[in-house]
């Protein structure tokens, strides 16, 4: 059965901190999609990153990188340097190729970052 | 270009009352998804439709609930007789293609319906 798991339910930090979010996954599929998305206190999703199953290459976007391991099934997302703007809760996503597209959540990390 | 439109943000009903939430795509996007956001809980797929057509409900409550997307017009949400438990906050998330295979395309989501059942 397909799930995400995001272990770490809350993290706290001081600005100016690296900070990793873990993310496992379980899928049957070889085909499949990772995202990530992000809610900040407004409550609105934004999107952050998409990765297919055939690309296992980490992927840097300014503060933000991703670690796309297949081996251990895990997608995790380090944030350098945190800013007190980074405050949000994180969810990651999965989706599969046997499916319609419907993204299977994990259930966020509440990251808090001090200033 | 405008992002997904969700409306209202946020809507108060009492118990046995309707609500319905709306939600317009992204321009170009012909795909819509609604995810249900419970306290204390990740989001849940609902529903995925298309224009004039429902193509997975399998994440919908069998009684009370139902979604559709017309021709014209935006995507409803339809929660009838409303309980406590449907309190939540609700998304719409519009995509360019069909969610399936190598065309699965990313989700954006829309800011949200916070329904609150008195």
């Amino acid at each position: 059965a397909q799930k995400v798991t995001q272990a770490q339910t809350e993290i706290s930090v001081v600005e100016k901190e690296d900070v990793t979010l873990d993310c496992v996954y379980e899928t049957r599929d070889t085909t499949y999609y990772l995202f990530w998305y992000k809610q900040p206190p407004s409550g609105e999703l934004v999107f952050l990153i998409r990765r297919n199953s055939f690309d296992e290459q980490n992927e840097i976007s300014g503060r933000y990188s991703w670690n796309f391991q297949k081996s251990t099934s895990s997608f995790n997302f380090t944030i350098t340097a945190s800013q007190v703007v980074d405050s949000a809760v994180y969810f990651c996503a999965l989706s599969e190729r046997g499916s319609q597209g419907n993204l299977i959540f994990g259930k966020g990390t509440k990251l808090s970052v001090k200033p | 270009n405008a992002g997904v439109m969700q409306n209202p943000r946020h809507l108060v009903r009492r118990r046995g009352q309707e609500a319905r939430l709306r939600c317009s795509p992204m321009k170009g996007h012909s795909h819509v998804y609604w995810y249900r956001q419970l306290p204390e809980e990740g989001l849940k797929f609902m529903v995925y439709l298309q224009k004039e057509n429902i193509i997975d409900e399998s994440g919908m409550p069998k009684e009370r609930f139902s979604a559709e997307f017309p021709k014209e017009g935006p995507s409803i949400l339809r929660i009838q007789q409303v309980v406590r438990g449907d309190s939540a906050a609700y998304f719409c998330a519009s995509s360019p293609l069909r969610g399936s295979g190598l065309r699965t395309d990313t989700q954006y989501f829309g800011p949200g319906t916070r329904l609150t059942v008195l």
